[in-house]
């Protein structure tokens, strides 16, 4: 079964330090997002991506995040100068399209920073 | 602004019991409403996708139903077995905007005791 997949698993960074996320959405899928769970609290919304650029984002998806989809097949989150804050799980999600509006997540990226 | 929130936080249960989870969510103008379940450290598992127009989906021994005129999913689990252990949460879509950005809730952490 097709599925979103996302590495690192775990990465630990100093502060300051600049960090790139990686995604492989499911093939067929035209949206794409990322989402970050600070541990204890809920899932937030950080950007979804379409036809490569930014469709939406949220207030914490400041200068501080960029995202990208270099070579149509890997979506990435860089986190740039990261700050103790920003240690979460970072989720990738993908969808087919608007219109049913299923989401399927990946295992989830861990963020680290000392 | 959506909130979403989820009741009980926790619940133990015996297994062979069926047991309800609750979500409320306080703008009934939503798209459409999906469940997860998250096991610990993982990423999210999508279990049930309710379109607005509609009033159930079924999916094995799990049965969500939506209410949105009084803002309300409610998670049915038939039999429970120590398997189902984990967190689910429920997350709306609302109209408006390019994408499918979802609002989740706090979730309930599940316990199925053999």
């Amino acid at each position: 079964e097709p599925e979103v997949t996302q590495t690192p698993s775990h990465q630990v960074t100093q502060m300051g330090q600049e960090v790139i996320l990686r995604c492989v959405p499911i093939s067929n899928h035209l949206y794409f997002y990322w989402y970050r769970q600070i541990l204890g609290q809920k899932v937030e919304f950080l950007v979804s991506f379409y036809n490569n650029e930014i469709s939406e984002k949220s207030e914490i998806f400041d200068d501080q995040f960029s995202v990208e989809r270099p070579d149509g097949s890997n979506f990435t989150l860089k986190i740039r100068s990261t700050k103790l804050e920003d240690s979460a799980m970072y989720f990738c999600a993908s969808a087919p399209g608007l219109e049913i509006g299923e989401l399927f997540f990946g295992e989830g990226s861990r963020l680290t920073v000392l | 602004k959506q909130e979403v929130t989820q009741i009980p936080a926790a619940l133990s249960v015996p297994e062979g019991e069926n047991l309800v989870l609750n979500c409320s969510f306080t703008d009934s103008a939503i798209y459409n409403l999906q469940w997860f379940r998250q096991d610990p450290g993982k990423g999210l598992t999508s279990l049930l996708l309710i379109q607005s127009s509609q009033r159930e989906q079924t999916s094995g021994r799990l049965n969500a139903s939506l209410d949105k005129s009084s803002g309300r999913s409610t998670l049915y689990i038939a039999a429970s077995q120590p398997g189902d252990s984990a967190t689910y949460l429920c997350a709306v879509r609302g109209y408006g905007g390019a994408t499918n950005k979802l609002i989740f809730g706090t979730g309930t952490l599940l316990a199925v005791q053999p």
